[in-house]
């Protein structure tokens, strides 16, 4: 089956950087993508590594190794809007795209 | 607007009725995604379909039924709803190769008495 850990919570500081943690063991595993979830609202995209490496979209940066099988995101200049949950999320599948979700993980940020 | 829409957003019913969640997709995305979020399991795939007429089961699809018989709509139906199928329900659609990103409906919140 599919599976992703994360942490379940983290707090940081406004104005800090935290990252966030994902491993992942998929079969036909294609790519990692990144959403927020505001307290009562819909998941929101963040970003998608389909290759190694960084990428950068503002205030937040995601990375990807396949060969250890982990991702991050990264928030940079946190602001207290950033309170949120985060969810690592796999694409995988073989012929088709499941897209599967970890467990979350609740970024409180503090002043 | 184009959008994703789920209907209804707030539904409550007794156990044994059959409920049927609705979900529309103004993209014409191939993919489309049920998931139901209960507190400590995040996001959990019940149902998704690669394009219409083709559906496949997730993680756990036991007591649910979807179709797709046109591209737009993705119904979710229980059959028979349990108290264990309360939750929140979450429709998503994607086209695989702009980067995978999933669109989300705003969200059914089911309760099951």
């Amino acid at each position: 089956g599919q599976s992703l850990e994360q942490p379940s919570e983290v707090t940081a500081v406004e104005g800090a950087i935290v990252q966030i943690n994902c491993t992942y063991q998929t079969s036909g595993f294609y790519g990692l993508s990144w959403y927020q979830q505001h307290d009562g609202g819909a998941p929101t995209f963040l970003s998608y590594n389909g290759l190694d490496g960084l990428e950068e979209t503002g205030r937040f940066s995601s990375f990807l190794s396949r060969s250890d099988s982990y991702g991050y995101l990264l928030l940079q200049e946190l602001q207290m809007k950033d309170s949120a949950s985060y969810f690592c999320a796999a694409t995988s599948g073989a012929g088709s795209y499941q897209l599967t979700f970890g467990k979350g993980t609740k970024l409180s940020v503090i002043p | 607007d184009a959008g994703i829409t789920q209907s209804p957003r707030y539904k409550i019913t007794e156990t044994g009725r059959q409920v049927t969640l609705m979900c529309h997709q103004t993209w014409s995305h191939s993919y489309m995604f049920w998931y139901r979020q209960d507190l400590g399991h995040g996001l959990r795939l019940i149902y998704y379909s690669a394009a219409a007429d083709i559906t496949d089961k997730g993680e756990v699809p036991d007591g649910y039924v979807v179709s797709r018989s046109k591209t737009e709509n993705f119904p979710l139906t229980l059959e028979s709803a349990t108290r264990s199928q309360t939750s929140v329900y979450f429709c998503a659609s994607s086209e695989p190769g702009q980067g995978t990103e999933g669109h989300f409906g705003d969200g059914t919140r089911l309760s099951i008495l």
